[in-house]
């Protein structure tokens, strides 16, 4: 098993460029999440799902937009690029959030860099 | 939120010695965990306790629980250089409802 896949690893971008920062897993895993990590501030809620078709918004959802099409696959978009979002994303999944035993996997991070 | 506090915020021993790790809490859980994470990687799950636990051990790790005073520590006994990471404590209410990470606490191991 691959695990939890992140792409890019990097990327920079320019003030109000969107793009989409891509996370899949393998592991036929129900809950996927997106966090952001910045220096001092640990991580952050981004986005969550609870399966295919549902998303839910976390602690810092403003300028973020996800969807959940499949079991695998859980995009994070952002769709006009601040300097604010400078940070780095990670994205984990688990079993089911409400499993009693939930650990989260984590992908890689993608550090990104908005100018 | 119930976001976990974890303290202190940066901790440095000497290899050999013992490293103890606190979260404090705000609000009811069903779980909580702890993380590492070495730098510029993801995090990894460490252990998980449940809210009807009070204590859990994995090899060098030690984790207590005390409910009444919703905070938890992470014990590492006999610490390593390879233990140098950043340590993080997650909480959840159950059901749906998301995990919440504290800050961190950052651990330096000397050799």
């Amino acid at each position: 098993n691959a695990g939890v896949t992140q792409t890019p690893k990097f990327q920079v971008l320019k003030t109000g460029q969107s793009m989409t920062l891509q996370c899949a897993q393998d592991m036929n895993h129900e809950y996927m999440s997106w966090y952001r990590q910045d220096p001092g501030m640990g991580l952050r809620l981004i986005h969550y799902s609870v399966g295919a078709g549902i998303t839910d918004q976390g602690e810092v959802p403003n300028g973020y937009n996800v969807s959940r099409s499949t079991t695998e696959d859980f995009p994070l978009r952002l769709l006009s690029a601040a300097p604010s979002q400078t940070s780095v994303y990670f994205c984990a999944s688990s079993e089911s959030s409400g499993a009693i035993y939930n650990e989260q996997f984590f992908g890689p991070g993608t550090r990104l860099t908005v100018l | 939120s119930q976001q976990g506090e974890e303290d202190p915020q940066a901790l440095s021993i000497q290899e050999g010695e013992n490293a103890t790790m606190n979260c404090s809490y705000k609000t009811s859980i069903n779980n909580l965990q702890w993380y590492r994470q070495n730098s510029g990687r993801g995090l990894v799950h460490l252990i998980l306790i449940r809210s009807n636990e009070r204590e859990k051990h994995s090899g060098r790790l030690r984790v207590t629980l005390d409910t009444s005073k919703k905070s938890s520590s992470l014990l590492i006994t006999a610490s390593r250089a390879a233990d140098t990471a950043s340590y993080f404590c997650a909480t959840d209410a159950g059901g749906n409802t998301p995990l919440v990470f504290g800050k961190g606490t950052r651990l330096s191991v000397i050799a």
